[in-house]
C-alpha cells in the first residue's frame, strides 16, 4: 500500500495568504490523487481530484493542486486564504486501495 | 453531499460491550467502507465491502467486524469494546468507474467513547 507524507502538520496563516500545503506518495504507477477537506467538526468533503489529462487540477473554494509524477507529489495550493478555510486538510492516493496522509491543520487568523 | 446517514453520531460505552455502528446510503453504490480516524494517523480503513455479502479486510480489522445484507446498510461491530477503539468512525461510499477512477464520499462520522 502507498505511504503518504504530508509535510506540514501545522500551518497558521494569516488572511489572504498564500497557502501550500505539500503531499508525497511512496511509489509510482497509476494512482488517483485526491485532497479531502474537513472542517471543524464536520465530515470529510471532497476538494478535488486527478484521475489522468491535465496536472493542474481546479477545485472548489478557489483550491488547486498540481501533480508532478516525476517527484510523486500532489501539492494543493490557494492564492489568498480566508477565515473559513480553517479546517484539517487530507491528502489521499489510491492504487488498489485509498490511503490517507496524517493531515494538516490549517488555521487561518483574521 | 451523497446521500449518507450514520448511527449513532455519537456513543459512550464500556468496556467488553458489543458496539454496532450503522452507515445508511441512497445512492445505491456498490462499494461501502468504514475507517477510523485517530489523531496523526488521517484515516485508516478497517474493511470494507464490494456488494451484498461481499465483504474484505483493511489495514486496522482486528477487533471489528462488518455485515452487509442490503445495498444500502454496512454495519460496523465492535464485537467487544476496548479503550484502544476510541475513535472517530466514518463510512464512505463509492462507484467505482472505468479502471481505478473511484471517488469516495464520507458520512458525518460517529463518535466513539470507550471508558
Amino acid at each position: 500500500a502507498q505511504s503518504v507524507s504530508q509535510h506540514n502538520h501545522h500551518v497558521i496563516l494569516s488572511e489572504a495568504a498564500s497557502l501550500e500545503l505539500g503531499c508525497n506518495y511512496s511509489y509510482g504507477g497509476t494512482v488517483n490523487l485526491f485532497w479531502y477537506v474537513q472542517y471543524p467538526g464536520q465530515h470529510l468533503q471532497l476538494l478535488l481530484k486527478y484521475f489522468s489529462g491535465d496536472p493542474l487540477v481546479k477545485g472548489i473554494k478557489g483550491f488547486e493542486a498540481e501533480f508532478i509524477k516525476s517527484k510523486f507529489s500532489f501539492n494543493l495550493r490557494k492564492p489568498s486564504v480566508q477565515w473559513s478555510d480553517t479546517a484539517e486538510y487530507f491528502c489521499a492516493v489510491k492504487d488498489y486501495k485509498l490511503s490517507f496522509g496524517a493531515g494538516t491543520t490549517v488555521t487561518v487568523r483574521a | 453531499d451523497a446521500g449518507i446517514t450514520q448511527s449513532p453520531r455519537h456513543k459512550v460505552t464500556e468496556t467488553g460491550t458489543p458496539v454496532t455502528l450503522r452507515c445508511h446510503q441512497t445512492e445505491n453504490h456498490r462499494y461501502m467502507y468504514w475507517y477510523r480516524q485517530d489523531p496523526g494517523h488521517g484515516l485508516r480503513l478497517i474493511h470494507y465491502s464490494y456488494g451484498v455479502k461481499d465483504t474484505d479486510k483493511g489495514e486496522v480489522s482486528d477487533g471489528y467486524s462488518v455485515s452487509r445484507s442490503k445495498t444500502e446498510d454496512f454495519l460496523l461491530t465492535l464485537e467487544s469494546a476496548t479503550s484502544s477503539q476510541t475513535s472517530v468512525y466514518f463510512c464512505a461510499i463509492s462507484e467505482p468507474k472505468t479502471g481505478l477512477e473511484e471517488t469516495q464520499y464520507f458520512g458525518p462520522g460517529t463518535r466513539l467513547l470507550v471508558l
